[in-house]
């Protein structure tokens, strides 16, 4: 089992589209928890962190389930912009730096 | 927010040639840095830990001895790509975490893409 699961997609979904990312980690103590959006050819940013209580940031929410080991973003009313790959991304509690990234799962906006 | 530099963003060289490439934080100190690995339309792999003043830690799977990584200050990692192959061709980012203001971060410089002809 990997440490951090993602559904790969490709999403495809209309704009306007309310649209949900799920991921599953493996390792119950981990401590922090990311969503990181990559576009194509270019280098992962910090979409949002996670925390125990779930947050929003406009359009975007993001919850946690430390019970079921299972992080979700969700993003409404898509743009075409939000047309990237978003990442999952948990830091274990091993005392280190070394975050572990899903692959990532792949959402499309069409016009 | 923090920011992390690469140099090159890329860079063409010929098989069997050595390419460097250099991260830095610009301002903030990391003892830690990060390098990765992402092939066209793969995930990032993470290839090694650069740890300042001591060796790297790589991967498994990662071999040490062609991809030198050295931390030597601690604004200051570079990867060196020895005896390049096709191969080898892919994008490099290197990262580099922050623990400003209590709350981790991982900051990403933008890449280098890597052609090996």
């Amino acid at each position: 089992r990997k440490e951090v699961e993602q559904d790969p997609g490709p999403f495809n979904v209309p704009e306007g589209a309310t649209v949900a990312f799920n991921c599953t980690y493996s390792n119950s103590a981990s401590q922090s928890f990311f969503w990181y959006r990559q576009d194509c050819r270019k280098e992962p940013k910090l979409l949002m962190s996670v925390y125990s209580s779930g947050n929003e940031d406009g359009r975007f929410t993001a919850q946690l389930n430390r019970a079921s080991q299972y992080i979700s973003l969700l993003i409404r009313d898509s743009k075409l912009s939000d047309s990237a790959t978003y990442l999952c991304v948990v830091l274990p509690n091993t005392g280190g730096f070394k975050t572990i990234f899903g692959a990532g799962t792949r959402l499309f906006v069409k016009a | 927010g923090a920011v992390v530099s690469q140099h090159p963003s890329w860079v063409i060289c010929k098989s069997g040639t050595s390419v460097k490439i250099e991260c830095r934080s610009l301002d903030f100190q990391a003892t830690t840095m990060f390098w990765y690995r992402q092939f066209p339309k793969q995930s990032l792999m993470l290839m090694a830990t650069s740890n300042e003043g001591s060796k790297a830690t790589y991967e498994q799977g990662v071999e040490k001895d062609k991809f030198l990584i050295n931390h030597a200050s601690l604004t200051l990692s570079t990867l060196t790509v020895t005896s390049a192959h096709p191969e080898d061709s892919s994008f490099y980012i290197c990262s580099a975490p922050s623990l400003a203001g209590g709350s981790y971060e991982q900051y990403f410089g933008p890449g280098t893409r890597l052609t090996v002809t």
